[in-house]
């Protein structure tokens, strides 16, 4: 079965400081993995996706993952916080090799405090 | 530019009152999908289509039901809303094998 772990509910950073979000994923085969974010009121917005490529995935707006089967993580990064990253980020794996199902983590709500 | 489109935004409808909410997408995908959000939790897949195909997620309660008319269009119908049905309802779409792009959502409330 496949499940995702986001290890962090809450992280608060400074503007123009490092952001981490991690996450975690279990998966009987090659899985792939996306970041979405949800800002207040809005829907889900895709920033990431992995899917077997290159381990590295450049995403939008300067967001980063890296995908670590050794370590089974998928973890978020940006080198530099700004306000506007304020938000939830959802770790998402698929179901099974069709994507039409997601599993989603349970969120990290990021804080970027001037 | 939008081209997943939810409406109304916000809608309050009466407990017990049948409620209808929308989905147009601009994308042509063939796969469309309704997600229920609760207060700082993750969106819960309620059931989605390939096609006109309706896939109906298993604890999905039968108070919610689905149409898909067109490509185009999709509609979630709560037929007698009770208070714990209150939430942001999400759509989104997406071709076969591909991330999903989702709408902005309409926020359901019940008095």
């Amino acid at each position: 079965a496949q499940s995702v772990t986001q290890l962090d509910s809450h992280v608060s950073v400074s503007e123009g400081t490092p952001v981490l979000l991690r996450c975690n994923y279990s998966s009987s085969y090659s899985p792939s993995l996306f970041w979405y974010v949800q800002h207040p009121n809005k829907g889900l917005q895709l920033l990431l996706k992995y899917t077997s490529a290159a381990t590295l995935v450049k995403g939008i707006n300067g967001f980063e993952a890296e995908f670590k089967k050794s370590e089974t993580s998928f973890h978020l990064t940006k080198p530099s916080a700004h306000m506007s990253d304020a938000a939830e980020y959802f770790c998402v794996v698929t179901v099974s090799y069709n994507t039409d199902k997601l599993i989603f983590g349970t969120g990290t709500r990021l804080q970027v405090f001037p | 530019d939008a081209m997943v489109i939810q409406n109304p935004r916000y809608q309050v409808t009466q407990f017990g009152k049948p409620v209808t909410l929308s989905c147009s997408q601009t994308l042509n995908h063939n796969v469309m999908y309704w997600y229920q959000q609760k207060s700082s939790q993750a969106p819960k897949l309620l059931f989605h289509y390939y096609d006109k195909d309706f896939n109906n997620e298993a604890d999905t309660p039968d108070n919610f039901q689905s149409r898909r008319p067109n490509t185009s269009f999709c509609f979630l119908d709560i037929r007698s809303p009770g208070l714990g049905d209150a939430a942001m309802y999400l759509c989104a779409t997406s071709p076969r094998t591909q991330p999903q792009h989702f709408g902005d959502g309409t926020r359901l409330s019940i008095l």
